[in-house]
Order: C-alpha cells, then structure tokens, then sequence
C-alpha cells in the first residue's frame, strides 16, 4: 500500500525568505503523480503544483518548485520569496492509477512578517 | 473560476442522527469524490463516484454511508446513524476526466465540518 509521509507538522519561515517542506513516499508502482495542495484557513485545497513521475523534470510554478527524487522517493516542496499570503497547510499527496489520492499528514507554515 | 461547493460549512448533530453533506462539483465534471479529515489527522480517501455508481470506496466507507448525485448537479453524501467517530472536515472532490490522463487535477470543496456529539 501507498504511504506518505510529511515529518514536519509545523513551519515558520520570514516573509521574502525561502523555505522547503518534504515529503517522501512509498510505492511499488512505477507510473503515478505527486501534488502538494495548499489549505489556507479560508479551508478549500488548492493545488499547487504536481511532478509525474514519468518526467525527470523537477516541475515549476512561478515561486514553487519541486525537488522531485524517485530512486529516495522524496517529494519536497520550496517556496522561494514567501509571502504572508503562503501561510497555511500544505499537503502532500500521492495518486496513480486508481481513483484516489493518498495525503500526507499536512505541514503548517507560518509566513512571518 | 469554477468552485466545487459544498453545504454546510458547518453541522453540528447529535450521535444517532442522520446527517446528509451536500456538493455541487463543478458542471462539466464527471468524477466526483468525497475525503474527510478528522481534526490534526491526514486527509482520508472515502469514496469515488462515476455514471451514477460507485467506483472506489475505503474501508472507513461502511455500511453507515451512501452517496448519490439525485439530480444530475448535487453530490450528496449521507451517514445513517452519526458516532462520535465521525466529526470532521468533509470535502468534495471533483474531476473532468479520470485523474491521470496528465490533464486533471481533482478540485476540493472548502468542506463541510461535521461535529458529533
């Protein structure tokens, strides 16, 4: 079975600072997707950005990016130039060739000003 | 931006009651999912929907729960006989295509808190 796992229950980082959340995984499956999804305290996830693991590309989304290593199956997430509008929950979530996605247990991130 | 949305925010109900969660995920979508959250826990996969049928459930998905989409725009998910066990966050998911067509994403409702008492 599928296994996320995110070590880090709360962050704190100065606003303009960068900061790296990880995630690692375990999986037997070859083929799948990773996401990290953002829960502000407004509630509603949103996706922030995703690696298929088919490409050796680490994914970029303007000030997010990736660090995706399949062989240590590590999936960390930087946040380069923190705003105070990044403060929230971050998830961690593995998904392949069935319906659902397996998260992890969340990191809190607290952007300081 | 389309949103799924979900209602209530907010239920409180006592132990034994029946509770129904509505969504309305976004039109054009054609698989819908609900996942739950119990408070400081990791998000939890509990049911897939498509064509009007089942396609995946967990186990925390048990007999006490049922989904339908009666009118071809609500997703409702319903628990017969609330526990204590059962307060969280609910959320609805939805999606256009099967998820790894390389295209999709699922797209989250802010959720529905259920409290037990």
């Amino acid at each position: 079975a599928q296994t996320v796992t995110q070590s880090q229950p709360e962050m704190s980082v100065q606003e303009a600072e960068t900061v790296t959340l990880s995630c690692t995984y375990d999986t037997s499956e070859n083929n799948y997707y990773l996401f990290w999804y953002k829960q502000p305290p407004s509630r509603q996830m949103i996706l922030v950005i995703r690696q298929e693991a088919y490409k050796q590309q680490n994914a970029t989304e303007n000030r997010f990016s990736v660090n995706f290593q399949k062989a240590a199956k590590s999936f960390s997430l930087k946040i380069s130039d923190s705003q105070l509008g990044d403060t929230a929950m971050y998830f961690c979530a593995f998904g392949s060739g069935t319906y659902k996605y397996i998260f992890g247990t969340g990191t809190r991130l607290k952007v300081l000003a | 931006e389309p949103e799924v949305t979900q209602t209530p925010s907010h239920q409180v109900t006592q132990m034994g009651q029946e509770v129904i969660l509505r969504c309305v995920p976004i039109s054009n979508h054609l698989y819908f999912y609900w996942y739950r959250q119990i408070l400081g826990q990791k998000v939890e996969f509990l049911v897939s929907f498509y064509n009007n049928e089942i396609s995946e459930k967990s186990e925390i998905f048990d007999d006490q729960f049922s989904v339908e989409r009666p009118d071809g725009s609500n997703f409702t998910l319903k628990i017969r006989s609330t526990k204590l066990e059962d307060s969280a966050m609910y959320f609805c998911a939805s999606d256009r295509d099967r998820g790894f067509s390389g295209a999709n994403v699922l797209t989250f409702g802010a959720g529905s808190r259920l409290t037990v008492l």
